[in-house]
C-alpha cells in the first residue's frame, strides 16, 4: 500500500527558509495530486498547497509569497519550501495524497507528520 | 479564505449519537461537494473517514455519516464509543482551486 513519509530539518532559524521532502512508497507519484498540510502546536489543520504530478500547483493565499513546492516524479519525492520564517510557522507538517485520476479529491493517505521548530 | 465554522467541543455518552457541523460559505461547501471529514487522536496523523460529503473509504465503520445542506456539511456517529473520542475536522474545496479546513471538534464520550 501507498506510503508517505516526510523528512527535513526539526529546527530551523527565524528568517530562514524551511526545506521539506515527501517520499512516497508503494505506488507511484504519476496521476495524482500531493499537498502539505500544517499543525501549530494545539491548533488546527492549515492547507498549505497541493501540486499535481505535472507540476501545476495551488497555495494557500495567505501563504503564497512564501511557499513553493516542487514534484521530482523520477525520485517519487515533491518537496516544500517556505521562506521568510517566523515563530508562527513553527508546527508539525504532513505530507498527504489528495487523489487524482482514478481517486476522488480527498486527503486520503497522510505521511506521519515531521514537526519542525522554528528559533534562534 | 476563512476557516470553516465547527462547534470547539461536542460530548456524548456511549451508544448515543452526536453530530457536528461544518458551516461555510457560497464560495466553499455551498458550491461543491467535495467535504471531507477527519478523525484524530492525539499525537497520530489525521485520519480520512468521510469524502465527497457522504461517502466512506473502505474500512470506515457505517457508524460515520455525513451530509451537506447548503452551506452546512454536518457528521453524525451513532452507536458511540469510547474510541470515538479524538478531534474531527471538516475540510472542503474553494474557489480558485484551494482547499480549506475547519477549526476542529474536540468529541468527547462520556
Amino acid at each position: 500500500q501507498v506510503q508517505l513519509q516526510e523528512s527535513g530539518p526539526g529546527l530551523v532559524k527565524p528568517s530562514e527558509t524551511l526545506s521539506l521532502t515527501c517520499t512516497v512508497s508503494g505506488g507511484s507519484i504519476s496521476s495524482y495530486y500531493w499537498s502539505w498540510i500544517r499543525q501549530p502546536p494545539g491548533k488546527g489543520l492549515e492547507w498549505v498547497g497541493h501540486i499535481y504530478y505535472s507540476g501545476t500547483t495551488s497555495y494557500n493565499p495567505s501563504l503564497k509569497s512564501r511557499v513553493t513546492i516542487s514534484i521530482d516524479t523520477s525520485k517519487n519525492q515533491f518537496s516544500l519550501k517556505l521562506s521568510s520564517l517566523t515563530a508562527a510557522d513553527t508546527a508539525i507538517f504532513y505530507c498527504a495524497r489528495l487523489g487524482g485520476w482514478d481517486l476522488p479529491l480527498a486527503f486520503d493517505i497522510w505521511g506521519q507528520g515531521t514537526m519542525v521548530t522554528v528559533s534562534s | 479564505q476563512s476557516a470553516l465554522t465547527q462547534p470547539a467541543s461536542v460530548s456524548g455518552s456511549p451508544g448515543q449519537s452526536i453530530t457536528i457541523s461544518c458551516t461555510g460559505t457560497s464560495t466553499d461547501v455551498g458550491s461543491y461537494n467535495l467535504v471531507s471529514w477527519f478523525q484524530q487522536h492525539p499525537d497520530k496523523a489525521p485520519k480520512l473517514m468521510i469524502y465527497e460529503g457522504a461517502k466512506r473509504p473502505s474500512g470506515i465503520s457505517n457508524r460515520f455519516s455525513g451530509s451537506k445542506s447548503g452551506k452546512t456539511a454536518s457528521l453524525t456517529i451513532s452507536g458511540l464509543q469510547a474510541e470515538d473520542e479524538a478531534d474531527y475536522y471538516c475540510c472542503s474545496f474553494g474557489s480558485s482551486g484551494t482547499w480549506v479546513f475547519g477549526g476542529g471538534t474536540r468529541l468527547t464520550v462520556l
